[in-house]
């Protein structure tokens, strides 16, 4: 079955900071791999999107983050932290084999904190 | 507007009562999704659907039902056998499976 782990629960910036989310995954095929941004008692809103193309993939907000099959990772990046990244961020998986497929499975995520 | 409308925002219900939560989108998405988020486990899959008339159990399903018997409805029935049923709960559908999911606003159930 497929899996994440999204690495701390808990990250904390300066404003200006660059940002590391860190997502690694475990799975039986070449997943399709998800970054969602979620504000306090709201849904979610997929950031970025890896599905087989570039490694290195561009997101919304000035976030990016690269697929690294060698290691199971897709670190979420943005160069300059803002206040307004503040936010809980959740890293996901898309099963694409057998009974699974199409299943959707998230990490815990981890909530950015930016401070002035 | 199109999007996933989930209803209503704010639900209580006293312990043992079975309750209903609605999700519907006008996408035209094939597949849909429900899951439950409590503090610090994210998001959990309870149940999900690829296509109308058919639907899988996700990781949770246990204590919870669901029906797809139009492609833009997908509602989630919180039964009396659900031992813990407080929680957030977001409904998300996308076009095929293999596609990233939008979501709804959620709907935040309190049992009492």
């Amino acid at each position: 079955a497929q899996s994440v782990t999204q690495l701390g629960s808990h990250v904390s910036v300066s404003e200006g900071a660059l940002v590391l989310l860190r997502c690694n995954y475990s799975s039986s095929v070449p997943p399709y791999l998800f970054w969602y941004v979620q504000y306090p008692n709201q849904g979610l809103q997929l950031l970025l999107k890896y599905t087989s193309a570039a490694t290195l993939v561009k997101g919304i907000n000035g976030f990016e983050a690269e697929f690294k099959k060698s290691e199971t990772s897709f670190h979420l990046t943005k160069p300059s932290a803002h206040m307004s990244d503040a936010a809980e961020y959740f890293c996901a998986v898309s099963d694409l084999s057998g009974t699974s497929y199409g299943k959707l499975t998230f990490g815990q995520g981890t909530i950015l904190t930016v401070h002035p | 507007d199109g999007g996933i409308t989930q209803s209503p925002k704010y639900l209580f219900r006293k312990e043992g009562q079975n309750v209903t939560l609605s999700c519907e989108q006008n996408l035209n998405h094939d597949a849909m999704y429900w899951y439950r988020q409590d503090p610090g486990q994210g998001l959990r899959l309870i149940y999900y659907s690829q296509i109308v008339n058919d639907f899988q159990k996700g990781d949770i399903a246990e204590g919870y039902s669901v029906s797809r018997e139009k492609k833009e409805s997908f509602p989630l029935t919180v039964t009396s056998a659900q031992k813990n049923p407080t929680a957030f709960y977001l409904c998300a559908s996308s076009i095929r499976p293999d596609t990233e999911a939008f979501f709804g606003q959620g709907t935040r159930l309190t049992v009492v």
